[in-house]
């Protein structure tokens, strides 16, 4: 029963590039989950999303972050003309109900190094 | 937005004594979940409490969700070495619908000597 999966573990690009990093939830979970983690920090929160539809981007920011998880395939976070800030480590955690008491599973994570 | 403060930051114990940590909350949650987090690694979900008072135990670790729902605190009895790692609270606030837009505490890294 595989976890979250999310790939690449490591990705290093090279600033203005483009960084597309990908989640698959646990089977038989829809609801997405996207967290930021500076070093030495805590998770910060992005995006939720279900299939298609994207629930709350409170915690994205507003230029060059987008999110999408369609009907087939992974959930996709996408970060366009990357800047050393955007260096971190982003994980996805997936639920199989959005509601409280719900408990949410988190991949190992991608780390973004911006050169 | 939201802060949750987590103490103490860093703790060097010896192999065999019991850890507490806390974190607290300027605002109220409904729920607190304690994550662990090895380097390199995703959080793992420890312990989650989900009512105001409730005292929750897994193993060696015991966690309580503060009356004041402000509050949480996570205990580790007879630490071991694999007990090494940087341990999370996190808080799902109140009204939010959602399972998991959870703030993080900013991480008590415990390191267990020998």
């Amino acid at each position: 029963n595989a976890g979250v999966m999310q790939n690449p573990r490591h990705l290093v690009r090279r600033r203005g590039q483009e960084a597309r990093l990908r989640c698959s939830p646990m089977k038989g979970h829809s609801h997405v989950y996207w967290y930021r983690q500076l070093p030495e920090e805590g998770l910060k929160f992005m995006v939720y999303l279900q299939k298609e539809n994207i629930i709350d981007e409170s915690g994205m920011p507003k230029e060059r972050f987008s999110a999408e998880f369609p009907k087939e395939g992974p959930s996709i976070l996408r970060i366009q003309q990357v800047v050393r800030g955007d260096s971190a480590a982003y994980f996805c955690a997936s639920s199989p109900l959005g509601q409280a008491n719900t408990e949410a599973f988190f991949g190992q994570g991608t780390r973004l190094t911006v050169v | 937005g939201q802060q949750l403060n987590q103490s103490p930051q860093s703790m060097f114990i010896q192999e065999g004594e019991d850890v507490s940590m806390n974190c607290t909350s300027s605002s109220i949650f409904n729920t607190w979940l304690w994550y662990k987090q090895d380097p390199g690694e995703g959080p793992v979900l420890l312990i989650a409490l989900y009512k105001a008072g409730e005292l929750t135990s897994n193993g060696r670790l015991t966690a309580q969700f503060g009356i004041t729902r402000k509050d949480s605190f996570l205990n580790i009895s007879a630490s071991i070495p694999s007990d090494v790692g940087i341990y999370f609270c996190a808080g799902q606030p109140l009204n939010t619908g959602t399972a998991s837009k959870l703030t993080f505490g900013t991480g008590t890294r415990l390191q267990v000597t020998l």
